[in-house]
């Protein structure tokens, strides 16, 4: 299972809107809505961020949101804010009962 | 809320084996399904596998099979992961995490690192 693919970084200024892809296979994001994104700061674990495509846990900004167009999910972040500069990972369930991640986006608040 | 409280670093030589541990703090630890996720040094997330700690199942990543173990011990709601034959690749933080009805990772542990060094 080959890992996800998203862009090694993205970035934008205090306030702009930021969106970061995730591109599968029909085999895991074409094929279910299973899809998750999570933060990550430098020494700490990952952090839910989104789940089932574009569902949110308790607790985190409205401010993140995410969708999905075929084989392929994005996250955007609007309102960049300083502590958003992390990285990002995607996530998803597989045919063959497994999980992928993402190659991982390095986001950067200019 | 539960909390994953995993036991701390290892330094391993080539060809042996770690063992490491993930202590749930709730009593609803057979509740979810735990994965194990691992992080080699600046690179991005690997998923090892997930097991059921209700009946014990596992399910291994391809890349994995054959070399790494999953178990349980339900007295004291902890989760084990077993690599063995290490390499110096297998140096990485490597974390527990539990998993949602609908394949997210909500609860993260704090994560272990595994340093593998002659």
């Amino acid at each position: 299972q080959s890992a996800l693919t998203q862009p090694a970084s993205v970035s934008g200024s205090p306030g702009q809107s930021i969106t970061i892809s995730c591109t599968g296979t029909s085999s895991d994001i074409g094929d279910y809505n299973y899809v998750s994104w999570y933060q990550q700061h430098p020494v700490k674990a990952p952090k839910l961020m989104i789940y089932d495509v574009s569902n949110r846990p308790s607790g985190v900004s409205n401010r993140f949101s995410g969708s999905k167009s075929g084989n392929t999910a994005s996250l955007t972040i609007s309102g960049l804010q300083t502590e958003d500069e992390a990285d990002y990972y995607c996530s998803s369930y597989t045919s063959s009962s497994a999980q992928v991640f993402g190659t991982g986006t390095k986001v950067t608040v200019l | 809320q539960m909390q994953l409280v995993q036991s701390g670093a290892e330094v391993t030589k080539p060809g042996a084996s770690v063992k490491v541990s993930c202590k749930a703090s709730a009593n609803t630890f057979t509740s979810y399904y735990v994965h194990w996720v691992r992080q080699a040094p600046g690179q991005g997330l690997e998923w090892m596998g997930i097991i059921n700690p209700s009946g014990g199942s596992t399910s291994f990543s391809q890349k994995f099979k054959g070399r790494v173990t999953m178990t349980r011990d339900t007295s004291t709601s902890t989760i084990y992961m077993e690599l063995s034959s290490l390499t110096s690749e297998d140096t990485a933080v490597y974390y527990c995490a539990r998993v949602t009805a609908t394949r997210a990772f909500d609860i993260w542990g704090h994560g272990t690192m595994v340093t593998v060094s002659s």
